[in-house]
């Protein structure tokens, strides 16, 4: 059974850095893509980008370029969203997620899903 | 950037057909995805490929696509499926995908 579990909830301050994680399990994690889409309180989702764990070939949306960072530790089985200073528009519920058995190489649409990570950036 | 477009709404009652279109320039090229999210939960794939079905989602939900418009389909709508219904795709040369802005369904 493929699962992704993601690390708790985070509350932050403006400006410092954060990393949530996302371990996932029950599948060849090196041979898939892993996704992270953003949810802000009461609004719809955001597909941030992709992250191929085998050789960390990353794929960003163009409205999350240079703002966070994806990374993934295939030994760990774990992939990564990073920030380097936080401000309170981030706060939002950050998902991580792969692609079906079906979906072809890069495709960045998802049937797993982990279980979510809140982040609350206040002051 | 690249943007889809959904109606923010669509009420429906039990037992008749509710569809969502989703619009983008680029969906003549590239296939469509539709997900389910009911509040507090994980979004659920319910279409991907214009008209696949992942294993265990009802046969109730069906999509198709022309042009410019993919189409997700609920047939003999019931009380359970009221939630959000999002769509999704890549823009026209696949390097990124978007989620469109997503369709409240209610059910009467």
């Amino acid at each position: 059974e493929v699962q992704l579990v993601q690390s708790g909830a985070e509350v932050k301050k403006p400006g410092e850095s954060l990393k949530i994680s996302c371990k996932g399990s029950g599948y060849s994690f090196s041979s898939w893509w892993i996704g992270w889409v953003r949810q802000m309180p009461g609004k719809g989702l955001e597909w941030m980008g992709i992250i191929y764990p085998g050789d960390s070939d990353t794929r960003y949306s163009p409205s999350f370029q240079g703002q966070v960072t994806i990374s993934a530790d295939k030994s760990i089985r774990t992939a990564y969203l990073q920030w380097s200073s936080l401000t309170a528009s981030d706060t939002a519920i950050y998902y991580c997620a792969r692609p079906p058995e079906a979906a072809a190489d890069g495709e960045g649409y998802f049937e797993y899903w982990g279980q979510g990570t809140l982040v609350t950036v206040s002051s | 950037s690249y943007e889809l477009t959904q109606p923010p709404s669509v009420s429906v009652s039990p037992g008749q057909t509710a569809r969502i279109t989703c619009s983008g320039d680029a969906l003549p090229k590239q296939h469509g995805s539709w997900y389910q999210q009911k509040p507090g939960q994980a979004p659920v794939l319910l279409i991907y490929k214009d008209s696949e079905r992942p294993s265990g989602i009802p046969e109730r939900f069906s999509g198709s696509s022309s042009g410019t418009t993919v189409t997700l389909t609920i047939s003999g709508v019931q009380a359970e499926d009221e939630a959000d219904y999002y769509c999704q795709s890549a823009d026209s040369s696949g390097s990124y995908y978007v989620f469109g802005p997503g369709t409240k369904v209610t059910v009467l």
